[in-house]
């Protein structure tokens, strides 16, 4: 059974339109985390949440938002998405990431596109 | 310089071949993660390690800590094999972000 699931699988959305993905988690695991992949590029991430903690990456761009309204769902939300906001988005997730020990796990991930 | 370097990039073989996947890391971590990534697909994690080698059917995975080299082995490959394969670490003292190579890209052939 999956246990980080992200919906939808495809999303297409236009130009400057807000857009919402989806991710939730049935591991009960302390942090979620969100990811941009583009085309042939290594995965970015964007920010995570630590229980209720928000921490963003210095360089993720102002349009990007997230929302954790409970240990199992996290959504990532893009005000105004512009065409290089295409990609591929994933959702992971871990327990508490203190102990080395433990891995990420990911979801299918989202791929967004843009007309 | 990218703090996470994978070789080589791309590599095609054929069915059967044993496959050697190299990451080179500049910085001290306290874990090193394989993922599997299938074209359009999410990515599916294989190893976590920090230490020594660990093995999982026809895959292998090891790390020299000291050389801040690992490598990923996969013996007998088979064109489901096919995929882009990815090292990511986890840095000391950055417990939660993992920085991740560019990815090894594999065609397996029959």
């Amino acid at each position: 059974d999956a246990m980080v699931i992200q919906n939808p699988r495809y999303q297409v959305t236009q130009f400057g339109k807000p857009v919402t993905l989806s991710c939730s988690q049935t591991l009960n695991h302390n942090v979620m985390y969100w990811y941009q992949q583009k085309s042939s590029q290594a995965p970015k991430l964007l920010f995570h949440y630590y229980d209720k903690d928000f921490n963003n990456e210095a360089d993720t761009p102002d349009n990007f938002q997230s929302r954790r309204p409970n240990t199992s769902f996290c959504f990532l939300d893009i005000r105004s998405p512009g065409l290089g906001d295409a990609a591929m988005y994933l959702c992971a997730t871990s327990r508490d990431p203190s102990n080395s020990n433990q891995p990420q796990h990911f979801g299918d991930g989202t791929r967004l596109s843009i007309l | 310089k990218n703090e996470v370097e994978q070789s080589p990039q791309n590599l095609t073989a054929q069915e059967g071949e044993f496959i050697t996947i190299n990451c080179s890391y500049s910085v001290g971590i306290s874990a090193l993660h394989w993922l599997q990534q299938h074209p359009g697909g999410g990515i599916v994690s294989l190893f976590m390690l920090s230490s020594g080698k660990k093995k999982h059917g026809r895959l292998i995975a090891t790390i020299n800590i000291q050389e801040k080299h690992s490598s990923l082995h996969i013996t007998a490959s088979h064109p489901r094999d096919s995929a882009v394969y990815i090292c990511a670490v986890r840095s000391n003292g950055t417990a939660s972000k993992l920085t991740f190579g560019t990815g090894t890209r594999l065609q397996v052939t029959l």
